[in-house]
């Protein structure tokens, strides 16, 4: 069974600056895909940002990027430029193998985001 | 349009009561979602609908019961609750279940206290 592992149960940053969220997943496939979830006081779960683990690029979404390790099945966030609504619960979730015929979200257990004014 | 749109946003509901949660989506998605979120941790998965057929049910209690109208309609039906089912009630959509590439959206939720 996949798992996905945040160590980091709540981070902080100052406005402007930037931080860098972890994630690390276990799976046994090669070709899968990979996500970060923001869910801020709004409740709504909105994706950040998609990685294709075929793909060697990491991916990119304006201030939002990825360090994608597969090796290391390593997958951390970035946030450049920290803005107050930027505040919120970051899941990682781990999306299941590319060519599956159905596959569930496994999320891990959240990074609680607070930046500073 | 990636709306996901859940009402109630909020409902209060004895144990005795039958209840509904509505979700509607227009962005043609032909899978949709139901997930629990307890405070402070992540989703948990209940049901997945693809083309209106029930896919797949994760172990979930019988007191709750999910109904796919039509493709853009999902609710879930609550009956006989315990006050340890309230939590935050999530529904999302994708383009379609096969292939994990799909995105999921998420509506707003519907929080939810069982007195």
């Amino acid at each position: 069974a996949q798992t996905v592992t945040q160590s980091q149960p709540e981070m902080s940053v100052q406005e402007a600056e930037t931080v860098t969220l972890s994630c690390t997943y276990d799976t046994s496939e090669s070709d899968y895909y990979l996500f970060w979830y923001k869910q801020p006081p709004s409740r709504q779960m909105i994706l950040v940002i998609r990685q294709e683990a075929y793909k060697q690029q990491n991916a990119t979404e304006n201030r939002f990027s990825v360090n994608f390790q597969k090796a290391a099945k390593s997958f951390s966030l970035k946030i450049s430029d920290s803005q107050l609504g930027d505040a919120a619960m970051y899941f990682c979730a781990y999306g299941g193998e590319r060519k599956s015929s159905g596959d569930k979200l496994t999320f891990g257990t959240g990074t609680r985001l607070a930046v500073r004014p | 349009d990636t709306e996901v749109t859940q009402t109630p946003k909020h409902l209060v509901m004895g144990m005795t009561n039958k209840k509904s949660l509505k979700c509607e989506q227009h962005m043609g998605h032909r899978a949709m979602y139901w997930y629990k979120q307890k405070a402070k941790k992540p989703p948990e998965l209940m049901f997945v609908y693809s083309y209106e057929k029930l896919s797949i049910n994760e172990s979930v209690p019988s007191r709750f019961s999910p109904e796919c109208p039509n493709s853009s309609l999902l609710n879930l039906h609550l009956h006989a609750l315990q006050p340890e089912d309230s939590a935050l009630y999530l529904c999302a959509s994708s383009r379609t279940y096969r292939g994990s590439k799909n995105i999921q959206y998420f509506g707003a939720g519907t929080r939810l206290s069982v007195l």
